[in-house]
């Protein structure tokens, strides 16, 4: 089958970074991405690496290793405004389908 | 730009009873997806349509749902007869033509079966 697998939660301060991991099972494979949702709000899109690497977009940054099945969401100087939920998703078999992780839910204190 | 919007954004029915749900999503996107997340739980996929196509219709759960998209427009998805586990959040993305990883979502339909 397919899955990917991230913590449920992320506890971490202002100003701080935080790693968010996700590894995958998949039987195919053509990218991983990473969404983010707030509180009742839509997920929306922050990142895709379908190479092995670190791509950087200001303060996030998302790492892939595809020998590995594995990746990061990687989110520095945090700000309040980070605490939502942050999904990682694969496309598998097919090419056409997305699978989506659980989420981690992320909280930013003070 | 219009996003991708959603009708309704709450529904509440009875077991037994039938919902429509109806994404538009943005124009020109020739994809369209349908995604389903139960409380707590992972965004689900449920379908991609190519413009009026089904392409992958693997992830719908059983034959109460159908999911249309005349003309290659916007889309609906109904439920029909609504059991309690559909109990949910709906939602609808879309993504230009030939581009899959970068999906634009919609706010979502929450939906309560009673």
């Amino acid at each position: 089958g397919q899955s990917l697998e991230q913590p449920s939660e992320v506890t971490a301060v202002e100003g701080a970074i935080v790693q968010i991991n996700c590894t995958y099972q998949t039987s195919g494979f053509y990218g991983l991405s990473w969404y983010q949702q707030h509180d009742g709000g839509a997920p929306t899109f922050l990142s895709y690496n379908a190479l092995d690497g670190l791509e950087e977009t200001g303060r996030f940054s998302s790492f892939l290793s595809r020998s590995d099945s594995y990746g990061y969401l990687l989110l520095q100087e945090l700000q309040m405004k980070d605490s939502a939920s942050y999904f990682c998703a694969v496309r598998g078999t097919g090419g056409f389908k997305t699978i989506f992780g659980a989420g981690t839910r992320l909280f930013v204190k003070a | 730009e219009a996003g991708v919007t959603q009708f309704p954004s709450h529904s509440v029915i009875e077991k037994g009873q039938t919902v429509t749900l109806r994404c538009d999503p943005i124009s020109g996107h020739d994809n369209l997806y349908w995604y389903r997340r139960v409380m707590g739980k992972e965004i689900k996929f449920l379908l991609h349509f190519v413009k009026e196509s089904k392409q992958d219709e693997s992830g719908m759960p059983n034959n109460r749902f159908l999911a249309e998209r005349t003309g290659g427009t916007y889309s609906t998805l109904k439920v029909q007869p609504a059991e309690l586990e559909d109990s949910g959040v709906y939602f609808c993305a879309s993504s230009p033509s030939g581009k899959y990883n970068e999906q634009f979502f919609g706010p979502g339909t929450r939906l309560t079966v009673l």
